[in-house]
């Protein structure tokens, strides 16, 4: 079975820019998370989708957003990109099923920007 | 803001020794997950346990939980230099919470010395 996909692996933007990350979760999981890691702030919930609707959202400004389409893929784009928003994006995918709670994780994108 | 925090920061040893990893966290769980990250990579699921749970092992890794003092460790036995890594604990929501968000610590960086 594939893991978690993730594209792209690394990203260079321009302040000001937005950006568009991608998540391709394990066949079958129906639940993706998305994490941001940085070195001062560590590992930062942002948000999670189940069935094409937001569940929960970490407490990251409106810049950042998802979805999930119906293939259970996920999507999290940044708005007017900032320095500080240079971090690891992981995501993971989860069984969701009832007190289920581990994750996989894709090996992450890696976002820089100058 | 993290939830867990591990203690060590980083732990230096050599190969064929233990190496132990704790973890405190301020709120209610139902379930402590334990997981490796290589070198700024995506993050592995080591093992799980739940808040009705004491002690779990998985291969060479033993994980305690105790819930009164709110504290988990990791214990990895006959350490190998592969084990070299970052390890993070990761919480979730409890009772009041969500499952699916989960809650990591700042990280043990392990050296395990060959």
């Amino acid at each position: 079975k594939a893991g978690v996909t993730q594209t792209p692996r690394y990203l260079i933007k321009t302040r000001g820019q937005q950006v568009t990350l991608s998540c391709s979760p394990i066949s079958g999981h129906r639940s993706v998370s998305w994490y941001q890691q940085t070195p001062g702030q560590g590992l930062q919930f942002l948000f999670e989708y189940f069935s094409e609707t937001q569940r929960n959202k970490g407490n990251f400004p409106g810049r950042f957003s998802g979805r999930q389409f119906s293939n259970s893929r996920s999507e999290m784009n940044v708005s007017t990109l900032e320095l500080g928003d240079s971090a690891l994006y992981l995501c993971a995918s989860s069984p969701s099923i009832r007190g289920y709670t581990e994750a996989f994780f894709g090996q992450g994108t890696r976002l820089t920007v100058v | 803001s993290q939830q867990g925090e591990e203690d060590p920061q980083a732990l230096s040893i050599q190969e064929g020794e233990n190496a132990t990893m704790n973890c405190s966290y301020k709120t209610s769980i139902n379930n402590l997950q334990w997981y490796r990250q290589n070198s700024g990579r995506g993050l592995v699921h080591l093992i799980l346990i739940r808040s009705n749970e004491r002690e779990k092992h998985s291969g060479r890794l033993r994980v305690t939980l105790d819930t009164s003092k709110k504290s988990s460790s990791l214990l990895i036995t006959a350490s190998r230099a592969a084990d070299t890594a970052s390890y993070f604990c990761a919480t979730d929501g409890g009772s009041g919470g969500s499952n699916y968000k989960l809650t990591f610590g700042k990280g043990t960086l392990l050296t395990v010395n060959p």
